[in-house]
C-alpha cells in the first residue's frame, strides 16, 4: 500500500486558516486521497476524499498537486472543535479498509 | 439518525479472561470494520465483513481473536484468553456500499479494554 507522511504536530489560532500537508509521493493513479480526523476520545470522522481535482465541501478543502505526489487539506477558519489528529489516507479503488498512519495532531488555540 | 454504536464503551479484563465487544452499524450498512487503537497510534484494521461475510480477516493478530455477524447487522468482536498487549480501544465502523474506494466509513466511539 501506497504511504502518506504527515507532519507530526501543528497549532493554529481559532479564527485562521489551517494548511494541513500530506506527502504520498508513491501513489498509484487508481489511489484516492481520503483525509479523516478523530477528536479526543471519539471515533474518527470522515472529512474528505478526491481523486485528481480540488474538492470543497462544508467542513474542508482538499488541494491536489498536479502530478499527485502531495496533498493539502484545508480548514478556512479554525475553531476550537477542529483541535484534532488528522488522518490522511490513500485508498486504493479496490481496498475498503483504511489504513491510517499516526497523522497530524492540530492544536488551535483562543 | 443513530450512528454506530458500540458496547461496552469501558471494559476491564484480567489476563486470561474471554471478552466480547459487540458493535451495532448504521441500520442498512452493508459493510463493517473492525480497527484496533493503541495508545497513541493511528488505527489498525483487523477485519472486515461485506453482509455477513468475512472478506478480509488480515488484521487480526492471533488466532485468539474472532469476529462474527451472522445476520449482516450486528458485530462482535471476541478476543479469548485476554493478554495485557490486547489493552486498546477497539473501533468499529460502517458504510452503506463496498468495493469503492469513495465510501466513508462511519466510527462508533469505541470499547476501551484494559487487561490487568
Amino acid at each position: 500500500d501506497a504511504k502518506t507522511t504527515q507532519p507530526n504536530s501543528m497549532e493554529s489560532n481559532e479564527e485562521e486558516p489551517v494548511h494541513l500537508p500530506c506527502n504520498h509521493s508513491t501513489i498509484s493513479g487508481t489511489d484516492y486521497i481520503h483525509w479523516y480526523r478523530q477528536l479526543p476520545s471519539q471515533g474518527p470522522e470522515y472529512v474528505i476524499h478526491g481523486l485528481t481535482s480540488n474538492v470543497n465541501n462544508r467542513m474542508a478543502s482538499l488541494a491536489i498537486a498536479e502530478d499527485r505526489k502531495s496533498s493539502t487539506l484545508i480548514l478556512h477558519r479554525a475553531t476550537l472543535r477542529d483541535a484534532a489528529v488528522y488522518y490522511c489516507i490513500l485508498r486504493d479503488v479496490g481496498t475498503d479498509k483504511l489504513i491510517f498512519g499516526t497523522g497530524t495532531r492540530l492544536q488551535v488555540f483562543p | 439518525g443513530a450512528g454506530v454504536s458500540q458496547s461496552p464503551r469501558y471494559k476491564v479484563a484480567k489476563r486470561g479472561q474471554d471478552v466480547a465487544l459487540r458493535c451495532d452499524p448504521i441500520s442498512g450498512h452493508v459493510s463493517l470494520f473492525w480497527y484496533q487503537q493503541a495508545l497513541g497510534q493511528g488505527p489498525e484494521f483487523l477485519t472486515y465483513f461485506q453482509n455477513e461475510a468475512q472478506l478480509d480477516k488480515s488484521g487480526l493478530p492471533s488466532d485468539r481473536f474472532f469476529a462474527e455477524r451472522p445476520e449482516g447487522s450486528v458485530s462482535t468482536l471476541k478476543i479469548q484468553r485476554t493478554q495485557q498487549e490486547d489493552s486498546a480501544v477497539y473501533l468499529c465502523a460502517s458504510s452503506w456500499g463496498s468495493g469503492g474506494a469513495t465510501y466513508e466509513q462511519y466510527f462508533g466511539p469505541g470499547t476501551r479494554l484494559t487487561v490487568t
